[in-house]
């Protein structure tokens, strides 16, 4: 199971272009890269997800390397409502063993 | 149009009581998950299902068990509650080979 390291916490301000990395140094050939996104009491919700090189749609796009040992989540032109935690998960399928374990996220603030 | 529903939003418990979380799914998803999520700490895995009958311990299994009888219905059990099993838990789907979750809204539980 790969391991995921985010930063804690992240400040943006209205409009502007936010990404937020994640560091997964021992993914495994077979796993994908999922990003969700967490508010106030609610459980999170897919975002995203790849493979390899670049995804985009309708609210984030997610940059992966060649290496794969890390990804990129940017979310375009930040409103209010983008103010969340957003949590960045790897794995493979449970059938095979993958505990698909969450991190501990980074908390996005966004301000006027 | 809710698709993972868990029984309860709020719980309220007394030391040493027994505890049962339902959670039911409507999209005919293989594998099923409990999580518990406390501040700080993020998301941590309790038990995992990837088939009806079978069960996996996920990183925090310790004082919980877990029954999934039927496809859609995934419960978290504990046996004997206590102080420390004060926290949000969340219930998740996927289909097979995927780790694209699917959470329920959540169920704050509170042991006195």
């Amino acid at each position: 199971l790969a391991k995921t390291t985010q930063p804690i916490s992240m400040d943006s301000y209205e409009g502007q272009e936010v990404n937020i990395t994640c560091s997964h140094n021992n993914i495994a050939t077979n796993d994908y890269i999922t990003w969700y996104q967490q508010f106030p009491s609610q459980g999170p919700r897919f975002i995203i997800q790849g493979y390899k090189t670049k995804v985009t749609n309708e609210v984030a796009s997610l940059f992966i390397p060649a290496d794969r040992k890390s990804s990129t989540l940017s979310l375009p032109r930040v409103s209010l409502s983008d103010t969340a935690v957003y949590y960045c998960l790897v794995g493979d399928s449970p059938r095979s063993g993958d505990k698909l374990t969450f991190g501990t996220g980074t908390r996005l603030a966004v301000r006027p | 149009d809710v698709k993972v529903t868990q029984s309860s939003r709020y719980l309220v418990k007394r030391t040493g009581e027994k505890v049962f979380l339902e959670c039911v799914q409507d999209m005919d998803h293989e594998n099923m998950f409990w999580y518990r999520q406390d501040p700080g700490l993020g998301l941590r895995l309790i038990y995992f299902s990837y088939d009806v009958k079978m069960k996996e311990k996920g990183d925090i299994p310790e004082g919980y068990s877990v029954s999934r009888e039927k496809k859609e219905r995934f419960s978290l059990i504990l046996e004997s509650a206590s102080t420390n099993q004060t926290s949000m838990y969340l219930c998740a789907s996927s289909r097979p080979g995927a780790n694209v979750l699917t959470f329920g809204a959540g169920s704050r539980l509170t042991v006195l």
